[in-house]
């Protein structure tokens, strides 16, 4: 169990509406990222943080924007909603050591009607 | 354009037996490869992982095979049991790239006992 919780666990909203997701861990750990999961596509990359008020784009990043200002806390901001953005949302933290192994959370279901 | 590809969708095995998953990649830079395991409405848990300087890891019941010439692995379970029935992920990253992972599609694994 690598302390990573996200809230809301399940959210319906509207489109044009925004939306923000939370992710938090108990560990420190530097690296933490979002991650959304969609039929056919495994789970792709939107953005990811390498410490605080540090963060990059991923490989899907259009319509969402993320914030870090502390440590443990990495949000993510849909800043209006659009049903193409209905998914599975995952956070997940990099495990110490020198592997590339990730953690992830127990997920965000997001439906935009 | 998908750098990742698990091309069976599917999988369906006699507890007991060995099951296959396989996955290929196009990206030469990536280094190191991961598999993933998913329940329904749970996070991905970490299985197993590769470096690119090894051919093989065992950990267990599950193996995992590199073939870097073919830009191909395989993640061997054996023996196969029904609690193993799950949505499978293989996973890449490339050194440096602050760490980001690049997912399969992923193959679901049916254990019949």
């Amino acid at each position: 169990d690598a302390g990573i919780t996200q809230s809301p666990r399940h959210k319906v909203t509207e489109t044009g509406t925004p939306v923000t997701l939370r992710c938090h861990q108990t560990e420190n750990h530097r690296y933490m990222y979002w991650y959304r999961q969609d039929p056919g596509h495994g789970l792709r990359l939107i953005h990811y943080s390498y410490g605080v008020k540090d963060t990059d784009k991923g490989e899907v990043s259009d319509g969402y924007s993320v914030s870090r200002s502390k440590t443990e806390d990495f949000l993510l901001t849909l800043e209006s909603a659009t049903s193409s953005q209905t998914s599975v949302y995952f956070c997940a933290i990099l495990g110490g050591g020198a592997s590339n192994e990730q953690f992830f959370g127990p997920g965000t279901r997001l439906t935009v009607l | 354009d998908q750098q990742v590809k698990q091309n069976s969708p599917s999988l369906s095995v006699q507890e007991g037996r060995i099951s296959i998953l396989n996955c290929d990649y196009t990206n030469s830079m990536f280094d190191y490869f991961l598999w993933y395991k998913k329940y329904p409405a749970e996070g991905p848990t970490f299985l197993i992982s590769i470096s690119s300087i090894k051919d093989k890891n065992e950990d267990g019941r599950f193996t995992v095979f590199l073939n870097k010439s073919a830009k191909h692995l395989s993640l061997h379970i054996v023996p196969s049991q029904p609690g193993d029935s799950a949505v499978y992920f293989c996973a890449a990253s490339a050194y440096g790239a602050g760490n980001k992972l690049t997912f399969g599609g992923g193959t679901r694994v049916l254990v019949k006992p």
